[in-house]
């Protein structure tokens, strides 16, 4: 099946910092790429919505400004937490839609902690 | 937007039993997948099935998308089966979003 690989697994930052995390899609192109967040014990909630070559769509209470979204080519895009803070410590997985067939395939995800 | 809703939330079974999970959407929707979320947040892929049956081994999962809900399936329950599942709906004109339903938390008893 199609792989979708995303980096870091986890990542542990000071407050203030920035952290950047990677998604691709190894095997297929993807026009469109999706990140969630997910909280313990919760589902995932959708942050926005990347589309090769155009801005991202932000979901409502979601801060672009914060979480820069970058999806450069049809096999990768990247999360930006700027200025991350404790309470942006989270869970973020990204996935990725393949075009021909309209599945989604999700990356491993990244555990962000904020200390 | 759409509400997507699972049930039951949680659930709890023996080994060898079988169950049944229900995903319930509040809109027209393209495309449904049902996932399987691991101790390790991986998620695994179940099905695709925006309508109809389809069946996996253990697993079977059915769709009917004109009463907006979808079920899946597990017969002969095994601890391995023990974690998260999610359905996920595809809902949205255009360039579609995936919408993610409540879960439900599934732990198999040896």
């Amino acid at each position: 099946g199609a792989v979708v690989s995303q980096h870091p697994s986890r990542v542990i930052c000071k407050s203030g910092t920035s952290v950047k995390i990677e998604c691709r899609s190894l095997d297929f192109q993807a026009t469109t790429m999706f990140w969630y967040r997910q909280f313990p014990k919760q589902s995932l909630m959708l942050m926005a919505t990347s589309n090769e070559g155009s801005k991202a769509t932000y979901e409502q209470g979601v801060e672009k400004d914060k979480f820069l979204i970058n999806h450069a080519s049809l096999t990768l895009s990247t999360l930006t937490v700027t200025s991350a803070h404790p309470e942006d410590s989270s869970f973020y997985i990204c996935s990725a839609r393949q075009t021909a067939l309209g599945k989604l395939f999700f990356g491993s995800g990244t555990q962000l902690s904020v200390l | 937007g759409i509400q997507v809703e699972q049930s039951p939330p949680d659930l709890i079974l023996q080994e060898g039993a079988n169950s049944t999970l229900r995903c319930n959407f509040s809109d027209s929707v393209n495309n449904l997948q049902w996932f399987h979320q691991n101790p390790w947040g991986q998620l695994i892929n179940l099905f695709y099935i925006p309508s109809g049956t389809k069946q996996n081994g253990r697993l079977s999962a059915t769709t009917v998308a004109t009463e907006r809900y979808s079920l899946l399936y597990i017969s002969s329950s095994q601890t391995t089966d023990s974690g998260v599942y999610f359905c996920a709906v595809a809902w949205g004109s255009g360039t579609y979003k995936y919408i993610f339903g409540t879960g439900t938390r599934l732990k198999v008893l040896a």
